[in-house]
């Protein structure tokens, strides 16, 4: 079973600055099956790239995905007010089909 | 408007069955996955199981196989997830959520996530 570690566990950063989050997985990932979420207190997550590097419908493009392998990268560029929540990484893996988390990554403001 | 529509918060007693529900509306219900996804308080998120409404294929993950149900009535585009005894541990959010499929792939994402029904127990 292939498991997903997200760092750090918290960053805090200021409206403006760059933000790098970083999802290693225990074994290779598919590129095509590695995605992002966002969410905020109280609310269901947001997908915001699937594909490792594809932005979801209606993202803004500071959101951007890298990566292959076993390492991925979430990087928001300049950090607007409305981005500090928890950011989760997430897999899927086809034999057998199972679609596995990281543990989150809490943006929070300085 | 593509969305997923939960049903309302549940509170329960240990041993009570439950069988909450996700109504999609707005795309063809039948030609996209439904996950359930579990969020225990102040905990990540875990995925529970999938279900495609067109033919009822069901996959669980391992953790909730035989503890949950998982089921579609696609007549009315609605699915389902089911406990037939609660534990106190079942205390939880949980959601649905349709599996991203665009340009002819499918991923292994969920685009689209109902609000969520919280789950609780009562003494």
């Amino acid at each position: 079973e292939i498991v997903l570690t997200q760092s750090p566990g918290t960053l805090s950063l200021s409206p403006g600055e760059r933000a790098t989050l970083s999802c290693r997985a225990s074994q290779s990932v598919s590129s095509s099956y590695l995605a992002w979420y966002q969410q905020k207190p109280g609310q269901a997550p947001r997908l915001l790239i699937y594909g490792a590097a594809s932005r979801a419908t209606g993202i803004p493009d500071r959101f951007s995905g890298s990566g292959s392998g076993t390492d991925f990268t979430l990087t928001i560029s300049r950090l607007e007010p409305e981005d500090f929540a928890v950011y989760y990484c997430q897999q899927y893996g086809t034999a057998p089909p199972r679609y596995t988390f990281g543990q989150g990554t809490k943006l929070e403001m300085k | 408007e593509v969305q997923l529509v939960q049903s309302g918060a549940e509170v329960k007693k240990p041993g009570e069955s439950l069988k909450i529900s996700c109504k999609g509306s707005g795309y063809s219900f039948t030609s996209y996955w439904i996950g359930w996804v579990r969020q225990m308080p102040g905990k990540g998120l875990e995925w529970m199981g999938i279900i495609y409404p067109g033919d009822s294929d069901i996959r669980y993950s391992p953790s909730f196989q035989g503890q949950v149900t998982i089921s579609v009535d696609k007549s009315i585009n609605t699915a389902y997830l089911q406990w037939s005894s609660l534990k106190a541990s079942d205390t939880a959010m949980y959601y649905c959520a349709r599996r991203v499929c665009t340009g002819g792939s499918c991923y292994g994402a969920f685009d689209m996530w109902g609000q969520g029904t919280m789950v609780t127990f009562s003494s």
